[in-house]
């Protein structure tokens, strides 16, 4: 079945450390996007990539990373910068990224808590 | 910028009301709209779409009507089910530059009781 993997379902990071949230699609889709997602707010946009080795910040870029050295790949990393981490973090990709209509599929997200 | 307001929740409904969730949006130009829902601790999904003025789009008895006219796109279901218990985002996708981005409500809880 063809669809968007994340993992881990929950992450745990210690003060300081950096952490990586892996994100895989075997859907042939160009576009992948990160989200954040905070208790009773929409989602907002971290960083999203057209196509491979390219990537744009999102909204709310700051404290975040991202590579797209594969098609099916788009690992977010959130660094130590990044003062308030607790968040459900959700990867989508889309066919095209140049076109309005194109839906955004999702994943079942990753839930990243700060200990 | 872009923009999407929906009414607050939560919204608590016997099994088999009607629902309207309300969706108003500002956008420059000729945006596509969207309806995802959330079940709790899972991901998105798509539920309807609609990508001009006037178009209805549908699925599983849910509809929302493009009205470029009054900039809405409201949610209806005829017979809510307790399977419709989720979180329903209105979300929106115009084209910023050369990338197409969502750009989302903050969701509308819905509570289906028996």
């Amino acid at each position: 079945d063809g669809g968007i993997t994340q993992s881990p379902k929950y992450l745990f990071r210690k003060e300081g450390q950096n952490v990586t949230l892996s994100c895989e699609q075997n859907l042939n889709h160009d576009a992948m996007y990160w989200y954040r997602q905070d208790p009773g707010q929409g989602l907002r946009l971290i960083y999203y990539s057209q196509i491979v080795n390219d990537f744009q910040k999102g909204d709310i870029a700051e404290g975040y990373s991202v590579s797209r050295e594969k098609k099916e790949s788009f690992p977010l990393t959130v660094t130590s910068a990044q003062k308030n981490p607790t968040a459900f973090y959700l990867c989508a990709s889309s066919r095209r990224p140049t076109t309005r209509q194109e839906t955004q599929y999702f994943g079942p997200g990753t839930r990243l808590l700060v200990l | 910028g872009n923009s999407v307001t929906q009414m607050e929740g939560p919204v608590t409904l016997s099994e088999e009301a009607f629902l309207t969730i309300n969706c108003t949006y500002t956008a420059t130009g000729y945006p596509s709209l969207f309806w995802y829902v959330q079940y709790p601790g899972e991901g998105l999904q798509l539920l309807l779409k609609a990508t001009k003025a006037d178009d209805k789009g549908s699925n599983k008895g849910f509809e929302a009507t493009y009205r470029k006219e009054t900039t809405s796109f409201h949610l209806e279901k005829g017979s809510v089910q307790v399977s419709d218990s989720a979180v329903y985002f209105c979300a929106l996708s115009g084209n910023t530059g050369t990338a197409s981005k969502l750009t989302f409500g903050t969701g509308t809880r819905l509570q289906v009781t028996l």
